[in-house]
């Protein structure tokens, strides 16, 4: 089983709906990251979390609210779904020692009509 | 300025041959991390290997070596023995201390290995 799984794979969606990816690891890490990935672009920051109870917001946050449920448990919320939103969304977790590499889910890709 | 420049948009490479890829970085902070992802088309990302600041030897894992140059600031990912397996997407990363650890990513290079 894949250690960070992502659901949906795919979605469709219309402007203006709210819409949750969601993110869950069983790599026992402490860190998760939520980024999104545009042609051209590379990758982008969009919210972390350090542990259940710290939230920060990353470069492109405006437009996306996220949750830490539990340690293993990261969602990303698009609250109006706007059709610029429309990309690859990854989720990552690392641990908080050593090299502290992100190691990610497989991707979502969001499709705003 | 961008903390992560990759000049390569695409590059060619003939299997069996090796290939460098370029990244440069800017940083002003003594302890980073420099990392190097690959996402082929199916899309994921897979992490191939990491280079701290103040480790002394370049890191290698397997085909992958990381030709890291401080003074220069850059921290070039060469491939030997290229296999068709490896036309993707790599990404340059890099994680400082002063900016919570989080990663900032460069647009990335395609690179094409051809029989």
């Amino acid at each position: 089983d894949a250690d960070v799984t992502q659901t949906p794979r795919n979605r469709i969606t219309k402007t203006g709906k709210r819409i949750m990816l969601e993110c869950s690891q069983t790599k026992g890490h402490d860190r998760m990251y939520w980024y999104r990935q545009d042609p051209g672009l590379g990758l982008r920051l969009i919210y972390y979390s350090f542990d259940v109870k710290d939230i920060n917001k990353g470069e492109i946050s405006d437009g996306y609210s996220v949750s830490r449920q539990a340690q293993a448990k990261f969602s990303l919320s698009l609250e109006s779904a706007i059709p610029n939103q429309t990309a690859l969304y990854f989720c990552a977790t690392s641990d908080r020692t050593g090299a502290e590499t992100q190691y990610f889910g497989p991707g979502t890709r969001l499709l705003v009509l | 300025a961008q903390k992560i420049t990759q000049t390569q948009p695409g590059m060619f490479v003939q299997e069996k041959e090796a290939v460098t890829l370029d990244c440069t970085y800017d940083t002003s902070d003594p302890s980073y991390g420099l990392f190097w992802y690959k996402q082929p088309s199916s899309g994921e990302m897979i992490f191939l290997i990491y280079q701290g600041s103040y480790d002394q030897q370049n890191a290698t894992e397997g085909r992958y070596s990381l030709n890291f140059q401080k003074a220069r600031k850059s921290a070039n990912l060469v491939i030997s023995a290229s296999q068709l397996g490896d036309s993707a997407m790599y990404f340059c990363a890099m994680r400082e201390r002063s900016e919570y650890s989080t990663l900032t990513f460069g647009k990335g290079t395609m690179l094409l290995v051809s029989p």
